[in-house]
């Protein structure tokens, strides 16, 4: 089976532009949870989308937004970028089977993001 | 509030010991799952144990064991005979009861194994 993938995996983009990242899941798997990874905050959880709906959220502002499409695959958005914004961006699939506490999350490579 | 805890930023570990990575939880949930992700310099998690939180026997897969101790909210994980291969960033993360698709993660313990 082919892993989660994530396109492109590197972006460069300036102050106040906008980004959006994909991530196709694993074949099957019908969660995607995006996370963001900076130096100094660490994993910082965004959001996460099941069945087209998005089911938890994560302290980041409006300005990150994200989709799911039918076909599970996902996109994230993120408008009037920040240098902030620089960061590692990370999705990850799962089958999430009702009352599956052990729903186990598998990463994609990631999109490396610079805001210059 | 930090809700996962690795004390350890950093260790050196010699090839073919044993090292064990300390993770601490805080939670009030009686039903959670702890997972601990590798993260090589490429940039990819890799997932490598999950531990419930009713699960009565520590999980173990290959090399890799889950030490958990409910009452003092520790998941430890030991990685045996160390490889070159395990030098990575190790991840210890947090699922609580409803939190969809969402996982908490620790800082993380540097990993770097000599010859």
């Amino acid at each position: 089976k082919a892993g989660v993938t994530q396109t492109p995996r590197y972006l460069i983009k300036t102050r106040g532009q906008q980004v959006t990242l994909s991530c196709s899941p694993i074949s099957g798997h019908r969660s995607v949870s995006w996370y963001q990874q900076t130096p100094g905050q660490g994993l910082q959880f965004l959001f996460e989308y099941f069945s087209e709906t998005q089911r938890n959220k994560g302290n980041f502002p409006g300005r990150f937004s994200g989709r799911q499409f039918s076909n599970s695959r996902s996109e994230m958005n993120v408008s009037t970028l920040e240098l902030g914004d620089s960061a590692l961006y990370l999705c990850a699939s799962s089958l999430s089977l009702a009352g599956g506490m052990g729903d186990t999350q598998y990463f994609g490579p990631g999109t490396r993001l610079t805001v210059l | 509030a930090q809700k996962i805890t690795q004390t350890q930023p950093g260790m050196f570990v010699q090839e073919k010991e044993a090292v064990t990575l300390d993770c601490t939880y805080d939670t009030s949930d009686q039903s959670y799952g702890l997972f601990w992700y590798k993260q090589p310099s490429s940039g990819e998690m890799i997932f490598l144990i999950y531990q419930g939180s009713y699960d009565e026997q520590n999980a173990t897969e290959g090399r890799y064991s889950l030490n958990f101790q409910k009452a003092r909210k520790s998941a430890n994980l030991v990685i045996s005979a160390s490889q070159l291969g395990d030098s990575a960033m190790y991840f210890c993360a947090m699922r609580e009861a409803d939190s969809w698709g969402k996982l908490q993660f620790g800082a993380g313990t540097q990993v770097v194994v000599t010859p």
